[in-house]
């Protein structure tokens, strides 16, 4: 089965730049969406298909696919961007399952 | 405007079965498909599998191949978790999730519902 994998944690200053990364076999093959989960909420979508941001999402948030790895980046990092993240893909190779990173909390220090 | 509604908290013996519901609004209903995704406490995203609201067609997780079953009433709306034999490693908080288009990602998350398995 398809395995990604993030890094448990990324702690990063208010106002710096934190990269999430999101290693998968020929990742860049496939359309990785990203999650963004605070404490006692679902889920909800901050880049889909690579480097869509969804509407109301800020742009401070990006992201980009090459390789073996996909990365989430948050520019000028704020408080309130401190969560867990989560990648997505499709594993269209076998019975068309989806999969999800083992997720990062990002921690605003 | 697009909401997702889950029914409330349950608490189970081992070998019990449960029962989720999932109600859709604010969109047509037939036109997305609805996943299930688990949160085990203090663990990551696991997903559980889809149910085309269109026409029943289903696709599972492997691992809980046998113990689940997704159901859909267009009626209501409502889409349905049934997981059988419980177990307490199946404690966790259950989502329901619209699928934008096919084997893409979710965009509406339902607020999720705690079960609980314990003796």
């Amino acid at each position: 089965s398809y395995v990604l994998t993030q890094p448990p944690s990324v702690s990063v200053a208010p106002g710096k730049t934190a990269r999430i990364t999101c290693g998968g076999n020929n990742i860049e093959s496939k359309s990785v969406h990203w999650y963004q989960q605070k404490p006692g909420q679902a889920p909800v979508v901050v880049i889909n298909d690579d480097n869509d941001r969804p509407s109301g999402i800020p742009e401070r948030f990006s992201g980009s696919n090459s390789g073996n790895t996909a990365t989430l980046t948050i520019s000028r990092v704020e408080a309130g961007d401190e969560a867990d993240y989560y990648c997505q893909v499709w594993d269209t190779s076998s019975d068309h399952l989806c999969v999800f990173g083992t997720g990062t909390k990002v921690t605003v220090l | 405007q697009v909401q997702l509604v889950q029914s409330g908290p349950e608490v189970k013996k081992p070998g019990a079965s449960v029962k989720v519901s999932c109600k859709a609004s604010g969109y047509t209903f037939s036109s997305y498909r609805i996943n299930w995704v688990r949160q085990a406490p203090g663990q990551g995203l696991e997903w559980m599998g889809w149910i085309d609201t269109y026409d029943g067609n289903t696709n599972y997780a492997q691992m809980l191949q046998g113990r689940v079953t997704m159901t859909t009433d267009k009626s209501s709306t409502r889409v349905f978790l049934e997981l059988r034999s419980l177990r307490s490693d199946d404690t966790a908080i259950y989502y329901c999730a619209r699928e934008i288009r096919e084997e893409a990602y979710f965009d509406h998350w339902g607020q999720g519902s705690l079960i609980t398995v314990s003796s």
